[in-house]
């Protein structure tokens, strides 16, 4: 079983939807989480980070964190064309060994 | 503001063909990464750097060697490539052990397309 798991998708959506991405993990260790965003042919870039448990919001985007069921949410409103790209969770922990630890990544289209 | 640079960009190489992939980033950083990223299988860490002077197996470190140069440069080395080393290559450089962000942003090179064939 992999430490984290995240659905690949693709998740096709139409423009303005609310969109739901998800992955759960294993390892109670784990204190940070964070989206990255990676467009085509380019490197993930961090969209988002949560410590512990609770939500964050950042304009249109909302983290959302349930350590009980381990389980983590990004949550997308309004959804534009522009926001088309593979998301991937990540998580980490002060273990001291640096480790980010990614999902798979869960491609998303959005249809204008 | 160039931030972590990787070259080459792509490479094509032949079975058992050696290659450095170079690395770079001028953020001051401690940290420095190597994954890489194959269809279905996500980002695996391949070796790290905490500070210079220092590397570390990751979780996939077979076929691979590190050297840390010096601060700013981590290269990855292809011995002997093998076509299951076809995938493309992503240095990545956090902020650094003692802050808070640590833990968070790994800044990320543009990736090195590898294809041995």
């Amino acid at each position: 079983q992999k430490e984290v798991e995240q659905d690949p998708g693709p998740l096709s959506v139409p423009e303005g939807a609310i969109v739901s991405l998800n992955c759960t993990y294993s390892n109670s260790a784990f204190q940070y989480f964070m989206w990255y965003r990676q467009y085509s042919r380019k490197g993930p870039e961090l969209l988002m980070y949560t410590y512990s448990s609770g939500n964050k919001e950042d304009g249109r985007f909302t983290a959302q964190v349930d350590k009980s069921s381990k389980y983590i949410s990004l949550f997308i409103r309004d959804s534009q064309p522009s926001d088309s790209a593979t998301y991937l969770c990540a998580m980490s922990s002060i273990s001291g060994t640096y480790k980010y630890i990614f999902g798979t990544g869960t491609r998303l289209k959005v249809l204008a | 503001n160039a931030g972590v640079t990787q070259t080459p960009k792509f490479q094509v190489l032949k079975t058992g063909q050696s290659m450095t992939l170079q690395c770079a980033q001028d953020m001051n950083h401690n940290s420095m990464y190597w994954y890489r990223q194959d269809p279905g299988m996500g980002l695996r860490l391949i070796y790290y750097s905490a500070s210079e002077g220092t590397t570390d197996k990751g979780e996939v470190p077979n076929g691979y060697n590190v050297s840390r140069l010096n601060k700013r440069e981590f290269s990855l080395r292809l011995e002997s490539a093998a076509p299951s080393q076809t995938s493309v290559y992503f240095c990545a450089s956090p902020p650094g052990w003692g802050s808070r962000t640590v833990y968070t942003e790994a800044f990320f090179g543009q990736g090195t397309r590898l294809t041995v064939v």
